[in-house]
């Protein structure tokens, strides 16, 4: 009965390769986000969605994707993985529009290693 | 461009003794704060926020203290419990639409 839940826990793969992340919520929240924890532990946001719809694309390559198919569920795929890529990727949900006040509730992340 | 600075990475403290995490901002604009508690291989948890219009908020043992001259802000903790032992994250905002700038994060350790 996890409330934000994201697999996989822990991805290694080649760079080149494609690869995708997966976050459901079951909280009914209406705003889900995905967080990059670098190596320098700082915990920056790359997108959110509110119902479904683009809220913050923050600078980030257009190798990363993100899918939101429904309101519980925003997936991230990366294309052509690079060594930079390897980090803690957090997803998160919270129950209003997506402003900067509302609580976030973060999955466990998942820790991407490109070698 | 670090925005908030949380520049001790680790403190250790005794069980039963005050915690005292600080935290440094250099956007005078920010307006809204907010500390986060991670467990290993656990995501961030929501602790407790304060508006830039108080000095002060308490919840329980935790308690945010805001000097916005100073632009300094700090998380006390009374009395540490070995569960604080954790990695406390400051965050803040720039009104009500902006996202969040999160610190590095201070390793908490409470020492038995």
């Amino acid at each position: 009965d996890t409330a934000v839940s994201q697999t996989p826990k822990y991805l290694v793969t080649q760079m080149g390769n494609d690869k995708s992340i997966k976050c459901e919520q079951n909280l009914g929240h209406d705003t889900m986000y995905w967080y990059k924890q670098d190596s320098k532990k700082f915990l920056k946001i790359m997108f959110s969605y509110n119902n479904k719809e683009l809220i913050i694309n923050e600078t980030v390559p257009n190798r990363f994707s993100p899918k939101s198919p429904d309101k519980a569920h925003l997936n991230l795929h990366i294309n052509s993985l690079e060594l930079g890529d390897s980090a803690v990727y957090f997803c998160a949900s919270s129950q209003g529009t997506g402003t900067a006040h509302e609580k976030l509730f973060f999955g466990s992340g998942t820790q991407l290693s490109v070698l | 461009d670090q925005q908030v600075k949380q520049n001790s990475p680790s403190l250790s403290v005794q069980e039963g003794r005050i915690s005292i995490l600080n935290c440094d901002y250099t956007n005078s604009m920010f307006d809204y704060f907010l500390w986060y508690k991670k467990y290993p291989a656990e995501g961030p948890t929501f602790l407790i926020s304060i508006s830039s219009i108080k000095d002060k908020n308490e919840d329980g043992r935790f308690t945010v203290f805001l000097n916005k001259s100073a632009k300094h802000l700090s998380l006390h903790i009374v009395p540490s419990q070995p569960g604080d032992s954790a990695v406390y994250f400051c965050a803040a905002s720039v009104g009500f639409e902006d996202k969040i700038i999160f610190g590095k994060g201070t390793r908490l350790h409470i020492l038995p």
